[in-house]
């Protein structure tokens, strides 16, 4: 079973915070890693992909991951009323065949001005 | 611009009833994915296909069908719609290993 696991939330910050936003996965060999965003009644959106330890940044996101601890992080700096949305992490595991995702249940956001 | 479609958008039916579901990408995609999506289970796979005449299980495929007969198009079918199928499908692809594009989804009410 290769599970990705998420804080359910919700997730209430004030505008201008941090929004810090975590995911764990089971698969020790897992290869590549993505952060989506679902506003509510739409669909997913990419927002952030991560392959190798470390951070990276894009604009006021940045991901984390560390594969020793199996854990992936997603950062929002300066959050925004906009950036409230469930949040899924997505996990591609070794051995998986190419292109399927496993899917963690979200965190839902909510930014408060 | 290249994007992926899903119709309907809303489908109301009958328990019973064959319901298909369409999805069509012109990225010219190899890879095609649906999901349903129900609250408290997040994202979960119903069948996949890498590229023409190819389709795969995922975890939930009792009760779906699908078929590959071009690049473009992965149509879902539910046989015989159940009421325990209600919910909301997003159609996917991807060219490779990576990014997912999702379509706007199908809202499916099985009375």
């Amino acid at each position: 079973q290769k599970e990705v696991e998420q804080n359910s939330g919700p997730l209430s910050v004030p505008e201008g915070a941090i929004a810090s936003l975590n995911c764990t996965y089971s698969d020790r060999g897992s290869q590549s890693f993505f952060w989506y965003r679902q506003y509510s009644g739409k669909s997913p959106e990419l927002i952030m992909s991560i392959y190798s330890n470390g951070d990276k940044e894009d604009g006021r996101f940045t991901a984390q991951l560390n594969k020793a601890s199996q854990y992936v992080s997603l950062l929002i700096r300066d959050s925004q009323p906009s950036d409230s949305a469930t949040y899924l992490c997505a996990v591609n595991p070794r051995g998986s065949t190419l292109g399927r995702l496993y899917f963690g249940r979200g965190t839902q956001l909510t930014v408060w001005p | 611009d290249a994007e992926i479609t899903q119709s309907p958008r809303h489908k109301i039916t009958e328990t019973g009833r064959q319901v298909t579901l369409a999805c069509h990408q012109t990225w010219n995609h190899n890879n095609m994915f649906w999901y349903r999506q129900d609250l408290g289970h997040g994202l979960r796979l119903i069948h996949y296909s890498y590229g023409v005449h190819d389709t795969n299980k995922g975890e939930v495929s009792d009760g779906y069908s699908v078929s590959r007969s071009n690049t473009e198009d992965l149509p879902l079918t539910l046989e015989s719609a159940a009421s325990s199928q209600t919910s909301v499908y997003f159609c996917a692809s991807s060219e490779s290993m990576d990014t997912q594009y999702f379509g706007p989804g199908t809202r499916l009410t099985v009375l």
